[in-house]
C-alpha cells in the first residue's frame, strides 16, 4: 500500500463546474500538506499549503485537511479550460529532512 | 517562469552510458531537490542538497550521484544507464525554513534507448 493515495481519474467537468480533488494517506506523522499543478511536459507548481488540520481558500481554490480521517481535499470552483492539468496532492513530516510524499496526480480535463 | 533552469530539455543516450542533467536554483534559494517522475512510479523524491551539503536522500540509486557546487548549482549525473531510467527529471528549490514550498524547473526528458 502507497503512503499517499490518489484518485487516478482522468477527471472530465464542463466549465464552471466545481472540481473536487481527494487524496488518503496512511502515516499520521504528516503535518504539512500541499497541492501542486503540473501542466502537460512542465514541472509541478506550487498551489496550496496547508499545516496540519483545517480550511485555507485562495481565489477560486479551497484546500481541506482531515487529519483525524487522514483525507485531504481541493476543490476548484467555477472551473476553466485553463485549469485543464495534472493535480498532484503532496505531504511530508515534520521535522528537518522535509521530502515530499507525492500522490500518483489526477489528471484533469475542463471542458468549454 | 519558476526561476529553477534546468538543461539539457531532452536527452538521448543508449544503454550502459553516463549523463550529466544540471540545475540551477532559485536566486537565493540554498536547498536543491532532484525528483524523478515516471508514468509507473510517479515523482519520486532522490535527493536534496543544502549550501552544498548532502542534507537527505531518497529513493536513489547507487548509479546515480549528485552535488551542489559553491555557486549552489547542482548536477545530477546517471550511469550504467538502463532502459528503466527513461523517466523526466526535475530539479526543484526552496527558501530556508519554508521546505514544502518547491519551486520546480522545466525538467530533463531522459530517454534511454
Amino acid at each position: 500500500q502507497k503512503e499517499v493515495e490518489q484518485d487516478p481519474g482522468p477527471l472530465s467537468v464542463p466549465e464552471g463546474a466545481i472540481v473536487s480533488l481527494n487524496c488518503t494517506y496512511s502515516n499520521s506523522a504528516f503535518q504539512y500538506f500541499m497541492w501542486y499543478r503540473q501542466y502537460s511536459r512542465k514541472g509541478p507548481e506550487l498551489l496550496m499549503y496547508t499545516y496540519s488540520s483545517g480550511n485555507k481558500e485562495d481565489g477560486r481554490f479551497t484546500a481541506q485537511v482531515d487529519k483525524s480521517s487522514k483525507y485531504i481535499s481541493l476543490f476548484i470552483r467555477d472551473s476553466q479550460p485553463s485549469d485543464s492539468a495534472t493535480y498532484l496532492c503532496a505531504m511530508s513530516l515534520s521535522g528537518s529532512a522535509r521530502q515530499l510524499t507525492f500522490g500518483s496526480g489526477t489528471q484533469l480535463t475542463v471542458l468549454p | 517562469d519558476s526561476g529553477v533552469t534546468q538543461t539539457p530539455k531532452h536527452l538521448i543516450t543508449a544503454t550502459g552510458q553516463r549523463v550529466t542533467l544540471r540545475c540551477s536554483p532559485r536566486s537565493g534559494d540554498l536547498s536543491v531537490y532532484w525528483y524523478q517522475q515516471s508514468l509507473d512510479q510517479g515523482l519520486q523524491f532522490l535527493i536534496q542538497y543544502y549550501n552544498g551539503e548532502e542534507r537527505a536522500k531518497g529513493n536513489i540509486l547507487e548509479r546515480f550521484s549528485a552535488q551542489q557546487f559553491p555557486d549552489l548549482h547542482s548536477e545530477l549525473n546517471l550511469s550504467s544507464l538502463e532502459l528503466g531510467d527513461s523517466a523526466l527529471y526535475f530539479c526543484a528549490s526552496s527558501v530556508a525554513g519554508e521546505e514544502g514550498k518547491l519551486f520546480f524547473g522545466s525538467g530533463t526528458q531522459l530517454s534511454v534507448l
